[in-house]
């Protein structure tokens, strides 16, 4: 089974902080993926990896920014935290081989900006 | 138009009964299309791949209709631990990796 660990499941931080979530999947998966899911707009991509040290911008990638410097981890960091970005956080892995590959999801972070 | 547009429910079922949902993507060119799973407040989980020729999960049933661009989900004989959303999950165009995920159809089975 595929096993994808984020490294909390609650956090609060205060306005301003720098924040880092950080994932971990032991599926050898190429790809890694940080959402963020709100009430009525489903989950959003926020950056992308395809491989150690590269990346690429998702759909609402303001406001943050990524380390991939082994292909086990995938970091989101929140450079200064804001309201705005109290929500479900979601990291995801799939494998870079052939096509129909489906991600699998870590239990998810929920993060609360005061 | 969303890329990927679904009912958001919630469909309230009795135990026992059948119930489907549909969805509806905007680009022609996907070619790899999910369904999740999502409990509250809990994150997604991969239900079953949905196949050109439809295919068939125990009580769950997926098919695929190309030219009308839209994707169904059949569940037969509900039970009331199949209370949960149901995400349809199509790849971003120009891509096999990247997916875009639904808002999900809210299902309510009840005793």
């Amino acid at each position: 089974d595929v096993k994808v660990t984020q490294s909390s499941r609650y956090l609060v931080k205060r306005t301003g902080e720098k924040v880092f979530l950080e994932c971990v999947q032991d599926m050898d998966h190429e790809n890694m993926f940080w959402y963020r899911q709100d009430p009525g707009l489903g989950l959003r991509l926020i950056y992308f990896s395809y491989d150690v040290k590269m990346k690429e911008k998702g759909d609402i990638p303001e406001g943050y920014s990524v380390s991939r410097e082994k292909k086990e981890r995938f970091s989101l960091i929140l450079e200064s935290a804001s309201t705005n970005q109290t929500s479900m956080y979601l990291c995801a892995s799939s494998s870079g081989q052939g096509n129909n590959q489906p991600q699998h999801f870590g239990d998810g972070t929920r993060l609360s900006i005061l | 138009r969303k890329e990927v547009e679904q009912d958001p429910g919630p469909f309230n079922v009795p135990e026992g009964a059948t119930v489907a949902f549909n969805c509806t993507y905007s680009n022609s060119a996907s070619q790899s299309f999910f369904w999740y799973r999502q409990d509250c407040r809990k994150e997604p989980k991969l239900l079953m791949s949905v196949y050109s020729s439809g295919n068939e999960d125990g009580r769950f049933t997926a098919q695929l209709n190309r030219a009308s661009q839209y994707i169904s989900l059949l569940i037969r004989d509900s039970k009331l631990s199949d209370s949960a959303t149901y995400l349809c999950v199509v790849n971003k165009p120009g891509t096999a990796s990247k997916l875009t995920f639904g808002t999900g159809t809210r299902l309510q089975v009840t005793l």
